[in-house]
């Protein structure tokens, strides 16, 4: 079965660039969305944005000027650059399969998550 | 703020049944999906579309809506479903973008 695993530094320093890779196994990236989604401790979920296997994005508009989201097909790869971090980015975050249905869209099936802390 | 509107807390009685709610203009347009998140563990899908369960989710989890309220129900919870559950569902922009519910925590009593 298909399975996400977030990788990348659980610490990143205030203003600097938080980088994450999402690897997908048991599975082709291909014709799918994949999504970012985080949540601060003891919050609530948070959509950041999603990338098709062909590169076309679409980004949370709150996050939009400082998200780049990439994918690399050949290594089952997608990743998520988030610029000028504050500690207002700390959090927990998923990569998600998001699935369309009827034009309804649903998150089928997530990575166990990464912390990220924005400190220095 | 979150453009999808959850109560925080609900509580039921074991066996009983209890629906959570999810509030907003976009699901008069679409269905909400529910998500159901245990502690220290990812949300996982329970609910998608008009009424459907991910294959191992159990019957007694169902979907309904009605103008801009989506429902999940519970029917006979039991101890295990005692989590946080999240309503999301695309946004009224018409830009694709993806929206969550601010969570309900439920507990089962």
């Amino acid at each position: 079965q298909v399975q996400l695993q977030e990788s990348g530094p659980g610490l990143v320093k205030p203003s600097e660039t938080l980088s994450l890779t999402c690897t997908v196994s048991g599975g082709s990236i291909s014709s799918y969305y994949w999504s970012w989604i985080r949540q601060p401790a003891g919050k609530g979920l948070e959509w950041i944005g999603r990338i098709y296997t062909s590169g076309s994005t679409n980004y949370n508009p709150s996050l939009k000027s400082r998200v780049t989201m990439s994918v690399d097909t050949s290594k089952n790869q997608f990743s998520l650059k988030l610029s000028s971090v504050t500690a207002a980015d700390t959090a927990v975050y998923y990569c998600a399969r998001e699935v369309t249905v009827a034009g309804d869209d649903a998150f089928d099936i997530w990575g166990q998550g990464t912390m990220v802390t924005v400190s220095s | 703020s979150s453009e999808l509107t959850q109560d925080p807390a609900v509580s039921v009685a074991l066996g009983q049944t209890v629906r959570i709610t999810c509030q907003g203009d976009s699901l008069r347009s679409y269905y909400a999906s529910w998500y159901q998140q245990k502690p220290g563990q990812a949300p996982v899908l329970v609910i998608y579309g008009k009424n459907n369960r991910p294959s191992g989710i159990p019957d007694r989890f169902s979907g309904s809506s009605s103008g801009n309220t989506a429902s999940l129900t519970i029917t006979g919870a039991q101890a295990e479903d005692e989590a946080d559950y999240y309503c999301n569902s695309r946004d009224s922009s018409g830009n694709h973008h993806v929206v969550f519910g601010g969570g309900t925590k439920l507990t089962v009593l």
